[in-house]
This record gives C-alpha cells, structure tokens and sequence, in this order.
C-alpha cells in the first residue's frame, strides 16, 4: 500500500495569515498518462471529507481560491492564502494511483 | 442536488455481519462508480471499495475476503457487507460518488453512519 504521511498533525493560525500543509506517499504518485493522483479533502466537525482539491493542483467546483496544491512526485503541498474562521477542520491528503486508495492521518487547523 | 445517504444497524454483535445501504437521490446511480469508506479515531479513513453500476467491484486487500458491495439500480442503492465482523470494524461508515473527470475523486459524501461492534 502507499503510505501518505502529513505533516503537521496540527496548526494554529491567525485568521487573514497564510498555511501550508505537508503530505508525503511513499511512491510517485505520478501516472503514466501525465497526472498526479493526489487529492486534498477537509473535514469540519460532523460532517463527511468535502473534496477541495482534485489530480494534485485542481480546484473542486465551488471551493474557495484561496486554496492551491501543489508538489509532484511524491511530496504535496496544500496551501491556504488566507486562513478564515470557516477553515477549521481537519485536512486530509489522498492518493488515487494505486489501490487501496489511502489518506494520509490529518491534519488538524485550528484558529488562534 | 445529488445526496446520499447511509442507512442501517447502529449496533452489531462480533462474528456477525454488518450491512449498510446508500441511497442516492437527485441522479441515477447508472452513472458513477460508487465507494464505502470508514473512519476510526485509531486508523483513520480507509477506503472499503467501489462498484460501478455494471455491478463489477474492486476491494481493500486487507477486507476483501470479509467485504461485498453490491448495487440495485432499480432502487437507485448500493450496499456493504462485511462479514464476521469484531471491535476493529466499529466505525462512521461513509457512501461516496466518484464521478469521472476527477481522477477517482470522492466528490460527494453520505454523512456517514456510526456502526458499532459489541456484544
């Protein structure tokens, strides 16, 4: 399985100041059709992963641009321009390349 | 708008098998593959498996000998079976979309079911 490992496991941040979150697989998740099968999702309290970002540096529909991935071959980086108090939750990275799909433990944001 | 939602015991007894059905209302599930996923506080999100609505399925390794997914499309539903179940399968267990274009994206979630397994 590839092993996708988050670093931080938790940041606070003050609201308007910019974050960055870690993830690193244990193998390029780079396919041979020129994708990365990297995928970032935040969890809020109660409710289900919403998916914010799609294939390493696409913006799901509707999520703020404030968010931005990036990295390639096996280190990724989500970056949040500007933290808001709405941003609290939990972030997790995962990989689609190879089954079974795995997430990285998470990492939780927190406003100071 | 496209919803799911999980529905099922909350409570099952180890040795026992855990089923759960997601429904999906505002789309024909004839579309998607769709994929269960579960949470722990111990090991986090761990993808289950997906079934496309040709009913042809692929599992975790380590619970494809105990997992069945299986879809109804009459029913606009798909379902989990996990066999002889224990503690370690107590989780929220979640029914997601995956749509094409998004690169096996789970871009819609069911809120999730808390199952438990104890006697």
């Amino acid at each position: 399985d590839i092993v996708m490992t988050q670093t931080p496991l938790s940041l606070s941040v003050t609201p308007g100041q910019p974050a960055s979150i870690s993830c690193k697989s244990s193998q390029s998740l780079l396919h041979d059709d020129g994708k990365t099968y990297l995928f970032w999702y935040l969890q809020k309290a109660g409710q289900p992963p919403q998916l914010l970002i799609y294939e390493l540096s696409k913006q799901f529909s509707g999520v703020s641009d404030r968010f931005s991935g990036s990295g390639s071959g096996t280190d990724f980086t989500l970056k949040i321009s500007r933290v808001e108090a709405d941003d609290v939750g939990v972030f997790y990275c995962m990989q689609s390349l190879q089954l079974p799909y795995t997430f990285g433990q998470g990492t939780k944001l927190e406003i100071k | 708008q496209v919803q799911l939602q999980e529905s099922g015991p909350g409570l099952v007894k180890p040795s026992e098998t855990l089923s759960l059905t997601c429904t999906v209302s505002g789309d024909s599930i004839s579309h998607y593959y769709w994929s269960w996923i579960r949470q722990t506080p111990g090991k986090g999100l761990e993808w289950i498996g997906f079934i496309y609505y040709d009913g042809s399925t692929n599992y975790s390794p380590s619970l494809k000998t105990r997992v069945t997914i299986s879809v109804d499309t009459s029913k606009n539903q798909f379902s989990l079976n996990l066999s002889s179940v224990t503690a370690a399968d107590t989780a929220v267990y979640f029914c997601a979309r995956v749509p094409t274009g998004l690169g096996d994206a789970f871009d819609i979630w069911g809120r999730g079911t808390m199952v438990t397994v104890s006697s």
